[in-house]
């Protein structure tokens, strides 16, 4: 069973850029999607956006400006960044891999990391 | 961003069934074949417990079951049972340009 792990800085100031990794273990990373999904606190979710394997990415509009998602398959991660943050930002954030028939919606996510927006 | 629109809540006593039910519209739920349902317990991270509309994966109890009916999904779980207790979240592909949307959430309590 493939399991994702999220790490990186548990606070980030205002104005400035969020970064997060996702490392993949227990299972390959080839032909599958990996997403960011986060959850401000005690709300629902929200779809951030994906990336393929081979590194194309899709991105929810909304945030669109502010995304870049990458991925390194040799260090078996995936990466998020979000720039400009406010404090609307903090939340919990999570990654997933994507279905095999609809690779966009996530099936087996990682545990989560929480991301405070404050100065 | 529209979410889909979930019940906020819903309950039911042990051994009982419930139903969840997800609308959204024909450019989302109604649009494609793709429903998935999420159980999250308080501080734990979602788990999927149906895929592509009606689809259980391994593991996940038979109690579970969802189906679609024109732009409304919906999740029943039968024979209720205290772990059942949790937030349930649908999400569909959609048309828009968020390309994915998410229900507001249900919390089930069983009584």
């Amino acid at each position: 069973q493939v399991q994702l792990q999220e790490s990186g800085p548990g606070l980030v100031k205002p104005s400035e850029t969020l970064s997060l990794t996702c490392t993949v273990s227990g299972g390959s990373m080839r032909s599958y999607y990996w997403i960011w999904i986060r959850q401000p606190p005690g709300k629902g979710l929200e779809w951030i956006g994906c990336i393929y394997y081979s590194g194309s990415t899709n991105y929810n509009s909304f945030l669109e400006s502010r995304v870049t998602i990458s991925v390194d398959t040799s260090k078996n991660q995936i990466f998020l960044r979000l720039s400009s943050v406010t404090a609307a930002d903090t939340a919990v954030y999570y990654c997933a891999r994507g279905g095999v028939n609809a690779p966009l919606l996530p099936d087996n996510w990682g545990q989560g990391i929480l991301v405070t927006v404050s100065s | 961003q529209s979410a889909l629109t979930q019940p906020a809540s819903v309950s039911g006593s042990p051994g009982q069934s419930i139903t969840i039910s997800c609308t959204g519209t024909s450019s989302d739920v109604g649009g494609y074949n793709y429903v998935s349902w999420y159980q999250q317990h308080p501080g734990k991270a979602p788990k999927v417990m149906i895929y592509d509309v009606s689809n259980r994966p391994s593991g996940v109890s038979n109690r579970f079951s969802g189906s679609k009916s024109g732009n409304t999904a919906s999740l029943t779980i039968s024979g209720l049972q205290a772990e059942d207790e949790a937030d349930y979240y649908c999400n569909s592909y959609t048309s828009s340009s968020t390309l994915v949307v998410f229900g507001g959430g249900t919390k089930l309590t069983v009584l």
